[in-house]
């Protein structure tokens, strides 16, 4: 099955405890993003990745770290997390088109389940 | 820079009405845009996404419009279900980010 899977689903944790959230898909895609989620606010991109080795900050990346070693994973790590970074997180994945060649999916936007973090 | 906006922020039909959902943007240079669903406490599930080049998409009782030069977007529900009941977003994209509107909130009652 096609998806987007993300680990934890919850957590609950310190302030300045480090911490990693998993995304992997297993569509093959080249584009990976993160986003958080919160009351008001809406959603607002943390920070995203083009293809493997290739990644940029989005409108909030302040607090967070992302890697992608693999075309299937991208993980986002907090390294001294706050209690302003809790928030419901989502990472979201997509196909690109290819010297103009589009396929129904591209740029469709795949989101994983959500990961609620609570930072104390 | 971008701005998405849905209106209403909530809406509460009885079953089997017709409805629409509005989207509207500020920057007109889209790439696309894209609908979604959003059940609580879950992620999201793609319902549609138009081409900057489209006018329109339809999926099953879901019809999406695109006047990409009023920098508006329609959703179109036809006889709505309880089971439709969520929360539908609008996002656009230029570039690489997706820009989201803050959601409409729907309520199909029985």
């Amino acid at each position: 099955e096609a998806q987007v899977t993300q680990n934890p689903r919850y957590l609950i944790t310190v302030t300045g405890k480090k911490l990693t959230v998993t995304c992997s898909q297993n569509m093959n895609h080249e584009y990976m993003s993160w986003y958080r989620q919160d009351p008001g606010l809406g959603l607002r991109q943390i920070y995203y990745s083009m293809n493997v080795e290739v990644t940029d900050k989005g409108d909030v990346p302040e607090g967070y770290k992302v890697s992608r070693k693999e075309k299937r994973n991208f993980p986002l790590i907090l390294e001294s997390p706050s209690p302003n970074q809790t928030s419901l997180y989502f990472c979201a994945s997509s196909s690109r088109s290819r010297g103009g060649l589009k396929l129904p999916d591209t740029d469709t936007q795949y989101f994983g389940p959500g990961t609620r973090l609570t930072v104390l | 820079k971008q701005e998405v906006t849905q209106i209403p922020a909530a809406l509460s039909v009885p079953e089997g009405e017709n409805l629409v959902l509005n989207c509207s943007f500020t920057d007109s240079a889209i790439y696309n845009l894209q609908w979604f669903r959003q059940d609580p406490g879950k992620g999201l599930t793609s319902l549609l996404l138009i081409q900057s080049s489209q006018r329109e998409q339809t999926s099953g009782r879901l019809n999406a419009s695109l006047d990409k030069s009023s920098g508006r977007s329609t959703l179109y529900i036809a006889a709505s279900q309880p089971g439709d009941s969520a929360t539908y977003l609008c996002a656009v994209k230029r570039n690489t980010p997706l820009v989201f509107g803050k959601g409409t909130r729907l309520s199909v009652i029985a």
